[in-house]
């Protein structure tokens, strides 16, 4: 299957450790990336081939996958993180992407 | 790395749109192009990806038969084409930059985005 499930809507208190986690059977042959998308802005590539940052992303977003749930974890969120949240991956030919439909995330 | 993506263009129902892509700052041909649009309040919709190498391309089914991606090397620009254009085409149209591992594929970066407005 190519669909991948986000919960749409999140919230953590700030400081606070929150995992938003991406539903797939592509999972169990690929990696998800994720994204960070602030109002009014292109996507900011967060977690790319199974657990890497790119330069300049903060260490507190990891990312995991467990069979056919891939996750995205902020350990201590920050107010500056109140942002959607997209994973991506591969299908299961390998040629195709999807995209999850998005967790909106708050910040309380 | 900079992507720059062409101005916002008002479309009518049926016609085409032609949106560009100049990329800069690493070499032209080693990193697949893809475009991803975002109608408004939606999520992230994978469109198709080409190979600025070799030309290839490879289209999400929903887009099969009115999209065509091309390129030009000279200028190290991306080109997508979308035909026969519906009101549910209005969307900001990203472009970003892919890259591979045997087990990923991601976009690494991205143009600021196209609006593409489709009314009568």
């Amino acid at each position: 299957s190519s669909e991948l499930t986000q919960d749409p809507a999140v919230s953590v208190a700030l400081g606070q450790t929150v995992r938003l986690t991406c539903q797939g059977d592509t999972f169990r042959s690929y990696y998800a990336s994720w994204y960070q998308q602030k109002p009014g802005q292109a996507p900011v590539l967060l977690i790319f081939d199974k657990d890497s940052r790119p330069s300049g992303i903060p260490p507190r977003f990891s990312g995991s996958t467990s069979g056919d749930t891939a996750s995205l974890t902020i350990t201590g969120a920050q107010a500056e993180d109140e942002a959607d949240y997209y994973c991506s991956c591969r299908d299961s030919s390998g040629d195709l992407v999807f995209f999850g439909g998005g967790t909106k995330l708050t910040v309380l | 790395v900079q992507l720059v993506q062409s101005g916002a263009e008002v479309k009518k129902p049926g016609a085409s749109v032609k949106l560009s892509c100049e990329t800069s700052g690493y070499t032209f041909v080693t990193y697949y192009i893809h475009w991803v649009r975002q109608a408004p309040g939606q999520g992230l919709e994978w469109m198709g990806m080409i190979n600025p190498s070799g030309g290839s391309t490879n289209f999400g089914q929903k887009f099969q038969g009115r999209i065509s991606m091309t390129r030009d090397k000279s200028t190290s620009t991306v080109f997508m084409d979308l035909s026969s254009l519906r009101f549910d085409d209005t969307a900001v149209y990203y472009c970003a930059r892919g890259d591979d591992s045997t087990h990923s594929r991601w976009f690494d970066f991205w143009g600021r985005g196209t609006l593409v407005t489709v009314a009568s």
